[in-house]
Parts: C-alpha cells; sequence; structure tokens
C-alpha cells in the first residue's frame, strides 16, 4: 500500500495569512494526488484533483502543486471558512489512500 | 444537482452484519463509479472498496476482502455497502462517494455520512 504522510498535522494561522500544507507519497505517484478539505461533522470536499486542478467551484486562493513524491496544498490568504481539516488522497493505486490529515486552527 | 443520499445511523451487536443504502440523483447513475469510505471518530479517511454500477464490478481493499461486498439497485439508483462480522473497531462514520469522472478516482460528491455503532 502506498503510504501518504501530511505535515504538518495541525496549525494555527490568522485570517489574510497564507498556509501552505505537505503530502508526501512512499512511492512515485506522479500526479495522481487529490486534496480534500473538511469540516467537523461534515462530508469532505474535493478541492484540487490530479495535483494542480481546481476543482469547479472552489476559489483560486487554493492552489496545489507537486509530482512525483512530494506534494503541496497552498491557501494563499486565509478566510474564515477555511478552518478545517486538509486531507490528501492517492488516486495512483489500489488501496486507494489518505493522509492523516492537517488541522488549520484559528491563531 | 447532483445528491447522494444515505441511510440513516445504525446500531449493531459484535458479530452482526449492517448495509447502508446510497440514493443517488440528478445526474446518470450507471455513468460513474461509486466509492465507500469510512471515518473513525477524530481519525483518519479509509477507502473500502469501489463499483462500477453499470456493470456491477468491484474492488475492495485487502483489509475488507471477505467483509465487504458492495451492490447496487439500477432501477432505483441506489448503491449499497454491506459489511458483516463487525467488531468493535468498525464504529465509524461510512461515507458513499462518486468518481470524479470515467477513469478518475477522486470524489467530487459524497453522501452525508451513516455512523454505524457497534456495541455489546
Amino acid at each position: 500500500d502506498i503510504q501518504m504522510t501530511q505535515s504538518p498535522s495541525s496549525l494555527s494561522a490568522s485570517v489574510g495569512d497564507r498556509v501552505t500544507i505537505t503530502c508526501r507519497a512512499s512511492q512515485s505517484i506522479g500526479t495522481y494526488l487529490n486534496w480534500y478539505l473538511q469540516k467537523p461533522g461534515k462530508a469532505p470536499k474535493l478541492l484540487i484533483y490530479a495535483a494542480s486542478r481546481l476543482q469547479s467551484g472552489v476559489p483560486s486562493r487554493f492552489s496545489g502543486s507537486g509530482s512525483g513524491t512530494d506534494f503541496t496544498l497552498t491557501i494563499s490568504s486565509l478566510q474564515p471558512e477555511d478552518f478545517a481539516t486538509y486531507f490528501c488522497q492517492q488516486s495512483y493505486s489500489i488501496p486507494l489512500t489518505f493522509g492523516g490529515g492537517a488541522k488549520v486552527e484559528i491563531k | 444537482q447532483v445528491q447522494l443520499v444515505q441511510s440513516g445511523a445504525e446500531v449493531k451487536k459484535p458479530g452482526a452484519s449492517v448495509k447502508v443504502s446510497c440514493k443517488a440523483s440528478g445526474y446518470t447513475f450507471t455513468s460513474y463509479d461509486i466509492n465507500w469510505v469510512r471515518q473513525a471518530t477524530g481519525q483518519g479517511l479509509e477507502w473500502m472498496g469501489w463499483m462500477n454500477p453499470n456493470n456491477g464490478n468491484t474492488d475492495y481493499a485487502q483489509k475488507f476482502q471477505g467483509r465487504v461486498t458492495i451492490t447496487r439497485d439500477t432501477s432505483i439508483n441506489t448503491a449499497y455497502m454491506e459489511l458483516s462480522s463487525l467488531r468493535s473497531e468498525d464504529t465509524a462514520v461510512y461515507y458513499c462517494a462518486r468518481n470524479h469522472g470515467s477513469g478518475s478516482t477522486d470524489f467530487d460528491y459524497w453522501g452525508q455520512g451513516t455512523l454505524v455503532t457497534v456495541s455489546s
């Protein structure tokens, strides 16, 4: 199975901050990497697919980059509604696997 | 609009089985694969398996092989996930999720989740 490791596991930030979350795969996955946002008690929401493609309806302050084993999700200017947990997911091979999550909290 | 609506919460005893439904609307049910993902309280996401609603083909994570069965009823646009031989570690919220597109394995629409509690 491909292991997905996210860092940091949690961070504190202020509205307007630039936030970066990283995800590392245990083997090369090309650009088969997706990012989700999840709020408490809600289902995850797709933000970025294929490493850098913005899902329809997602604000442009979200961006993704990377290929191979190292990937990054960037929020250019954190908004109040962005405080949530972010998960990466590899879609390169079965079983599909997720990172452990990165919780973004209010400073 | 696309919606996936799941059945309600369940409480089961160890050793029992549970069957969760996921009713799709707003799109052609047979055109997009359906996945099942679970999440224990405060934990991460765990993919269990997927199904092609057009032909019923499935693929399961090795961890759940022999215990999970994903099926569908195309006449009512509904997918099902049945998990047997339940144990306390299976207590979690179970989600159905639709593949983004043909050949893709990212999930663009999710059900609201179904809490399954396994307790004696």
